[in-house]
């Protein structure tokens, strides 16, 4: 069974810093990779997502994360952090599956927290 | 917009009751999927449905049934409520395939 690590469990931050968020996952075929971010009080929104193509993405709010098939990586990253985005984040991880549903197997998140 | 709401903000439960939980997604998607959120766990698949009436485990689905009637409707059912349930569901909906998930707000939910 494939599995999603964040090695980060909680970040403090002060604004204008940059942020770095790892994931690393197990399953060796062929993925879509997903970022989720979930706002204090809110549901869960998606940042970002990678299927195929540049391994460089950008997402919203000025996130952008690389992935690095030889490492196993999708880590996130923004370089000067605001107070607005304290929240959790989630990396997720789907097996590439033409057919049906598209399982997605996430990490145990990060706890995000920007200091003034 | 995708929209995608559940229920109920907050329940209160006692064990042995059945519980219902129930959501509803307004984007026509073909799939749907329930989570619980634990802390220090991050989100655990139950159960999810990628047609009408069809339904498979995830990767935590016991103690749990599902039930889809309609595309719109997914509920997730605890057949005889215990507190280790006690957690928050997630809802999710997607368009078949590969697309990114869509989520409700969330029930927190209390088995006392």
């Amino acid at each position: 069974a494939q599995s999603v690590s964040q090695h980060n469990h909680h970040v403090i931050l002060s604004e204008a810093a940059s942020l770095e968020l790892g994931c690393n996952y197990s399953y060796g075929g062929t993925v879509n990779l997903f970022w989720y971010v979930q706002y204090p009080g809110q549901h869960l929104q998606l940042l970002l997502k990678y299927f195929s193509g540049d391994p460089l993405v950008k997402g919203i709010k000025g996130f952008e994360a690389e992935f690095i098939k030889s490492k196993f990586s999708f880590n996130l990253r923004k370089p000067s952090v605001q107070w607005s985005d304290t929240a959790e984040y989630f990396c997720a991880v789907g097996k590439w599956d033409t057919g049906t549903a598209s399982k997605l197997t996430f990490g145990t998140g990060t706890r995000l927290q920007v200091t003034l | 917009d995708v929209k995608v709401t559940q229920s109920s903000r907050y329940l209160v439960k006692r064990t042995g009751e059945k519980v219902f939980l129930e959501c509803v997604q307004d984007m026509d998607h073909e799939n749907m999927f329930w989570y619980r959120q634990d802390p220090g766990l991050g989100l655990r698949l139950i159960y999810f449905s990628y047609d009408v009436k069809m339904k498979e485990k995830g990767d935590i689905p016991e103690g749990y049934s599902v039930s889809r009637e309609k595309k719109e409707r997914f509920s997730l059912i605890l057949e005889s409520a215990s507190t280790n349930q006690t957690s928050m569901y997630l809802c999710a909906s997607s368009h078949r395939g590969n697309q990114p998930q869509h989520f409700g707000d969330g029930t927190r939910l209390s088995i006392l």
